[in-house]
């Protein structure tokens, strides 16, 4: 499986946008990049997923590097509710989703 | 109806217990995932289910058994377990196992005494 590697931790006010950035150097042509969010005590959330292009839907954004090295989630206002464990992970076809430590984000009032 | 439904939402169970977790959706998925997530850790892939048959089993003690009786329901049988079994156990599902998105239940917390 490919690796993923984010920040620990980012911080950010409320009602500022929020980029969470994502390293996946060993990315396949044929891996898909999803990003999955878990608010406290519940089972994570999809929050999105693309290939090549940059991807909106009304959680977040996408923007995918042009060389896919690399993707950026990003919040455009952040609510309290954003606060939670965002996890970016790569998988093909009939893989297993591999959950990696993500990014705990804490939003501030 | 686009979720993913566990129960019971919390469970304590002693070591010589026999339980089971419960895990049903109804959006016509055909691949389901049981998860086991320590405290301030990820999740981590325990069984998969694609169309009723275990095609997936990483490495999980047998104290662990699941079952799929049909393809709305997954079930996760507990017997003999230890301390250290005490986590959050969480159910997925998805269309396939085609490169899709999982949905996933809010979980089950499990203390072992």
């Amino acid at each position: 499986d490919a690796k993923t590697t984010q920040p620990n931790s980012m911080e950010s006010n409320e009602e500022e946008p929020v980029h969470l950035p994502c390293n996946h150097s060993t990315i396949s042509g044929t891996d898909y990049i999803h990003w999955y969010r878990q608010l406290p005590s519940q089972g994570p959330e999809y929050v999105i997923h693309g290939l090549t292009s940059n991807v909106n839907n009304r959680m977040a954004s996408l923007a995918i590097a042009e060389d896919r090295k690399s993707s950026t989630l990003i919040l455009h206002r952040a609510t309290l509710r954003d606060a939670a464990v965002y996890y970016c992970i790569l998988r093909d076809g009939g893989q297993n989703f591999v959950f990696g430590p993500g990014t705990r984000l804490s939003v501030l009032p | 109806d686009t979720e993913v439904t566990q129960t019971p939402k919390h469970l304590v169970m002693g070591m010589t217990n026999k339980k089971s977790l419960k895990c049903e959706q109804h959006m016509g998925h055909r691949a389901m995932y049981w998860y086991k997530q320590k405290a301030k850790k990820p999740p981590e892939l325990m069984f998969v289910y694609s169309y009723e048959k275990l095609s997936i089993n990483e490495s999980v003690p047998s104290r662990f058994s699941p079952e799929c009786p049909n393809s709305s329901l997954l079930n996760l049988h507990l017997h003999a377990l230890q301390p250290e079994d005490s986590a959050l156990y969480l159910c997925a599902s998805s269309q396939d196992r085609t490169g899709t998105s999982e949905f996933f239940g809010p979980g089950t917390r499990l203390t072992v005494t």
